[in-house]
């Protein structure tokens, strides 16, 4: 069982707005950024998001993050085909156990 | 181009243990920390060992303390996980991923090495 919650599964339409929400506590996400990865079938993940909302170079401004309190989403707009993929969020946690920890992942599908 | 590249999975019997190397390239590997993450098969992730930039800091999941060691060398800009006392629950992909800062997560991932623990 994962230390961030997120839901199993999201779907959308060519062109639509999908939210993928990521929950935790306040040792992790409450108190320290969040960071969001893409992980397409048979490849390793790639970084979408860091600290909350920040955008590496070369990944499109459809993607967005947010953080509130000890919940964060990642939203994607102007969905596409090749958006179909796994999507995971992470977080330092300083509780007892210092610890990088994920969530579940998210099975994105464009319909 | 920035890249990491792991090598050494394979088929290991439980309780044998096992040497993964990740190799850097196109970026001053001294200068970042350092993680390997693990995936099961069709699981999500699961962060497993970090090692700061100079060797001087590591950590480690709950799940490997005491049976894994992440080491560094830095002239071979190469990054290693020794798996010691190997489970079926360690089967999984490894990837080593370098760390966006110190404090930050992982920006640059390889494309991971499997390891399968069966008898």
């Amino acid at each position: 069982q994962s230390v961030l919650t997120q839901p199993p599964s999201a779907s959308g339409t060519p062109g639509q707005r999908v939210t993928i929400s990521c929950s935790g506590s306040s040792s992790n996400i409450g108190s320290n950024y969040v960071y969001w990865y893409q992980q397409l079938p048979g490849t390793a993940p790639k970084l979408l998001i860091y600290r909350n909302n920040e955008r590496p170079s070369g990944v499109p401004d459809r993607f967005s993050g947010s953080k509130s309190g000890t919940s964060a989403s990642l939203a994607i707009s102007g969905l596409r085909s090749e958006d179909e993929a796994d999507y995971f969020c992470a977080a330092w946690d300083d509780s007892l156990n210092d610890s990088w920890v994920f969530g579940g992942g998210t099975k994105l599908t464009v319909l | 181009q920035v890249q990491l590249e792991e090598s050494g999975g394979g088929v290991v019997q439980p309780g044998r243990s096992l040497r993964l190397s990740c190799a850097a390239s196109g970026f001053t590997f001294s200068n970042y920390a350092v993680h390997w993450v693990r995936q099961a098969p069709g699981k999500g992730l699961e962060w497993v060992a970090f090692i700061s930039y100079d060797g001087s800091n590591k950590y480690y999941a709950d799940s490997v303390k005491g049976r894994f060691t992440i080491s560094r060398d830095n002239s071979k800009n190469t990054l290693y996980l020794q798996m010691n006392s190997l489970r079926a629950e360690d089967t999984a992909v490894y990837y080593c991923a370098r760390g966006l800062s110190t404090y930050d997560a992982f920006d640059i991932w390889g494309q991971g090495t499997m390891v399968t623990v069966s008898s």
